[in-house]
């Protein structure tokens, strides 16, 4: 069983819809939890991160983590053709751990 | 602003060919990351650097070396190219932990590299 699973799509959805972006994690010593969006032809950037259990909201996007089923997850609320890119799921266990481990990312495309 | 540079954005080599690949950050991070992405496979670590002259293989070394002679650069080298080493190149940095969070890894634009 792979560490992290992400679902690759792709995701094809219209301007202003509700996206869900969903990662499976298997290591219960992941503490910290990350997704990060990588537009065609560039690095990947952190968009945001929690910490344990809890949402995280950020503007439109709001990051989701549910430790008791090791559930990640990325809903971005009213969506914009800028919003698409390739977005990856990445944690680790935090501290002086600094490699990540990442889920293979979704490619998602916003259609005006 | 942070910053993390790579020596090129495409690259085309042929087979047998030692092939060198560039990183430099301007953020003082002690910690240096190599990786290839490809297409179902996601992003993949060759090797990490977590001091000048120190090295850690990542999960897929083979066929890679790896050089950090100064803080900000950290070289990834391929002995003798290969196809199967077609793919996108990213180099990324991150600072040692102090506490709190800090596992934020600052990526570059990547080199495509092809090996024919």
């Amino acid at each position: 069983q792979k560490e992290v699973e992400q679902d690759p799509g792709p995701l094809s959805v219209p301007e202003g819809a509700i996206v869900s972006l969903n990662c499976t994690y298997s290591n219960s010593a992941f503490q910290y939890f990350m997704w990060y969006r990588q537009y065609s032809r560039k690095g990947p950037e952190l968009l945001m991160y929690t910490y344990s259990s809890g949402n995280k909201e950020d503007g439109r996007f709001t990051a989701q983590v549910d430790k008791s089923s090791k559930y990640i997850s990325l809903f971005i609320r009213d969506s914009q053709p800028s919003d698409s890119a390739t977005y990856l799921c990445a944690t680790n266990s935090g501290g002086s751990n600094y490699k990540l481990t990442f889920g293979k990312g979704t490619l998602l495309t916003v259609n005006p | 602003d942070v910053k993390v540079t790579q020596s090129s954005r495409y690259l085309v080599k042929r087979t047998g060919e030692k092939v060198f690949l560039e990183c430099v950050q301007d953020m003082d991070h002690e910690n240096m990351f190599w990786y290839r992405q490809d297409p179902g496979l996601g992003l993949r670590l060759i090797y990490f650097s977590y001091d000048v002259k120190m090295k850690e293989k990542g999960d897929i070394p083979e066929g890679y070396s790896v050089s950090r002679e100064k803080k900000e650069r950290f070289s990834l080298i391929l002995e003798s190219a290969s196809t199967n080493q077609t793919s996108m190149y990213l180099c990324a940095s991150t600072t040692e932990y102090r506490g709190g969070y800090t596992n934020e890894q600052f990526f570059g634009p990547g080199t495509r590299l092809t090996v024919l």
